[in-house]
């Protein structure tokens, strides 16, 4: 696509239950990263990808937290046994990967809501 | 620990002045800086970059300066416009991995 897409746009769950979050990068993008912003912080990194590997997973909050990556394209973010501290935008962007002087592309967010 | 710092929450500026907008970083490992706009409901977009073997790059309205021994790298938007009003993250890096500010609110009134 033209851009980074992320589905859903919205997501409102309840307490407890997984959700799977995605993010189709642009095509040819081998750098994949995910981001979250809680209300009124900045962005927080979660995890990168390089390809199918996931060369740093140090932002990662929990145990609870997984992500992965399949034929170097689409990602998925999966949030187990959700928390209300989960509620937060979820942003993916890719890029062109390594060095990083070529800007990030970010997708429009996930705006996840657990009650 | 904030390794990339954005110490003003806001900044209030006058259509057609000028913009500062301030960046602080302790990693000495950082060699590269962006700064992104976000507007609501939307994601980020790139706005500037510079390398740090530079301290100075400029981009029509849009000039980022970087001063290393300070550990300091400045946005500077003149003249500013009303469709700058967003909010403004730097974002710096050492290897593959971006590490963003807080961001900054920017408000360009007439």
């Amino acid at each position: 696509g033209a851009g980074v897409s992320q589905s859903p746009s919205n997501k409102v769950t309840e307490k407890g239950k997984d959700v799977e979050l995605r993010c189709d990068p642009i095509s040819g993008h081998t750098a994949l990263y995910w981001y979250r912003q809680s209300l009124g912080q900045g962005l927080e990194f979660l995890i990168y990808f390089q390809g199918n590997s996931a060369p740093d997973k140090s932002g990662l909050p929990s145990d609870r937290f997984s992500a992965e990556r399949t034929g170097g394209s689409v990602s998925t973010l999966t949030i187990q046994r959700t928390q209300q501290e989960d509620s937060a935008v979820y942003l993916c962007a890719s890029s062109h990967g390594r060095p990083w002087n070529t800007e990030a592309f970010f997708g429009q967010g996930t705006r996840l809501t657990v009650v | 620990d904030q390794q990339v710092k954005q110490n003003s929450p806001s900044l209030s500026v006058q259509e057609g002045r000028i913009s500062i907008l301030n960046c602080d970083y302790t990693n000495s490992m950082f060699d590269y800086f962006l700064w992104y706009k976000k507007y609501p409901a939307e994601g980020p977009t790139f706005l500037i970059s510079i390398s740090s073997i530079k301290d100075k790059n400029e981009d029509g309205r849009f000039t980022v300066f970087l001063n290393k021994s300070a550990k300091h790298l400045s946005l500077h938007i003149v003249p500013s416009q009303p469709g700058d009003s967003a909010v403004y993250f730097c974002a710096a890096s050492a290897s593959d991995k971006l590490i963003f500010g807080t961001g900054t609110r920017l408000q360009v009134f007439p």
